[in-house]
């Protein structure tokens, strides 16, 4: 089955700079890719994802790239804020996987100092 | 106002006692899931719901069922064969090929 590796686990930037979260995922055939933001105690909220036949997709201060060749994608945060300190968890889904299953990475804890 | 809802927040189990989180959703969603959330770790998938009265095992169904008797509600137990239940459970739900959406979740401790 699909195997998702997420880097780093956890990530502490300064306000306003950026913040870069890496996904490698194992199955050439995996063509969606969203990315969820979890806060404390709360379900995961869909920031952004990305399918296969795009290599970059932008919204505001959040975009993702995805390299197929290479089999990785990741999520990049512009001008944090001390808001975006959440958890991130990126996922991958195959076109032929039954019900639409997403495989997880293991999550990065971002906090970003004010 | 359209989402998911999951009941209840809390939820506390004795040893040996089969307990049953709720999930409802109002998204017209045709896909359901329930997952599995330890600390500091990722999402497990337990059991999932692509149409009514159907659904399929998940990575780690072991200890829970599951029913989907209407699409609004997918129901899950956890019952006393999963030896390890204390963790938090989140529902989510899908259509066609758009991401998974998810509740708020419920934190399930054992006594």
């Amino acid at each position: 089955g699909e195997n998702v590796e997420q880097h780093p686990s956890t990530l502490s930037v300064q306000e306003g700079d950026s913040a870069v979260i890496k996904c490698t995922y194992s199955d050439s055939a995996s063509n969606y890719f969203p990315w969820y933001k979890q806060e404390l105690g709360k379900g995961p909220q869909l920031i952004i994802d990305i399918r296969s036949n795009v290599g970059e997709k932008k919204d505001q201060r959040i975009a993702v790239t995805l390299n197929k060749t290479a089999k990785h994608f990741s999520l990049h945060i512009t001008e944090t804020q001390p808001e975006d300190s959440a958890v991130y968890f990126c996922a991958a889904s195959m076109p032929k996987a039954a019900g639409n299953k997403l495989t997880f990475g293991g999550g990065t804890r971002v906090l970003v100092k004010p | 106002d359209g989402g998911i809802t999951q009941s209840p927040k809390y939820l506390f189990r004795k040893e040996g006692q089969n307990v049953t989180l709720s999930c409802e959703q109002n998204l017209n969603h045709d896909a359901m899931y329930w997952y599995r959330q330890d600390p500091g770790q990722g999402l497990r998938l337990i059991y999932y719901s692509q149409i009514v009265n159907d659904f399929q095992k998940g990575d780690i169904a072991e200890g829970y069922s599951v029913s989907r008797e209407k699409k609004e509600s997918f129901p899950l137990t956890v019952t006393s064969a999963q030896k390890n239940p204390t963790a938090f459970y989140l529902c989510a739900s899908s259509i066609g090929r758009e991401g998974q959406f998810f509740g708020p979740g419920t934190r399930l401790t054992v006594l």
